[in-house]
């Protein structure tokens, strides 16, 4: 089963608006990472947060990180149509070497 | 562009065949895991490879084996392949088994059974 359980599983907006997406865990972790996936293509890291940090921004991104929650949150600003795309959370539990993936969010940009 | 190549880009094959999906980890990475990813699903781990040993495995059958190479590329290869086994696979790699790292991922090869 999954470890990570992304909301929404689809969130369609309109450019220049903000799209949050949310990410709940169930076990222990030490990192959460956010990458993107553009027509089933390879993943692209977006961003990493440790389990002792609360907030990491990267440009337009900007993640949360709850523990106590077992949940993180990615907010993208300023969409752009480039942005369309799914987003997926993955964790990395403590002591494990593989990371364990939600089933995504998939975001439509709409000009 | 992560420098993470894979090949084939697309496979198809037919039930019980046998296939091998290989892939270059980024220059100067030692560790390279596999996943699976079924069409709208998220990425399952299979398995990952740390200085030719493998390092961990998820819940896959055995028919689904790897290697790395001294030189840390690496193959994932499957036996008797059944229909359910179609999704894109794709091979990350990250440096030291990724403990706290990035893992970069390749473009994917995209498996279709028949």
């Amino acid at each position: 089963s999954q470890q990570g359980e992304e909301d929404p599983q689809a969130l369609s907006i309109q450019e220049g608006e903000n799209a949050t997406m949310n990410c709940s865990y169930k076990t222990s972790i030490n990192n959460l990472q956010w990458y993107r996936q553009n027509s089933g293509r390879g993943l692209v890291h977006l961003i990493l947060i440790r389990s002792n940090e609360r907030e990491k921004h990267s440009g337009r991104l900007r993640v949360t990180l709850d523990t106590s929650k077992k949940s993180s949150s990615l907010l993208i600003t300023a969409s752009r149509a480039a942005d369309t795309a799914s987003y997926f959370c993955a964790t990395r539990l403590t002591g494990a070497q593989k990371l364990v993936f939600g089933q995504g969010t998939r975001l439509t940009i709409n000009p | 562009e992560t420098g993470v190549t894979q090949s084939p880009t697309h496979l198809i094959k037919t039930r019980g065949q046998q296939v091998t999906l290989r892939c270059s980890s980024q220059s100067g990475h030692n560790t390279v895991s596999w996943y699976q990813q079924a069409l709208g699903q998220g990425p399952q781990f299979i398995f990952q490879y740390y200085r030719e040993e493998e390092n961990g495995r998820g819940n896959f059958p055995p028919r689904f084996s790897g290697l790395q190479f001294p030189n840390y590329s690496s193959e994932l290869n499957v036996n008797a392949l059944e229909l359910d086994d179609s999704a894109l696979y794709l091979c990350a790699s990250s440096l030291d088994r990724g403990r706290g790292d990035t893992q970069y991922f390749g473009p994917g090869t995209r498996l279709t059974v028949l």
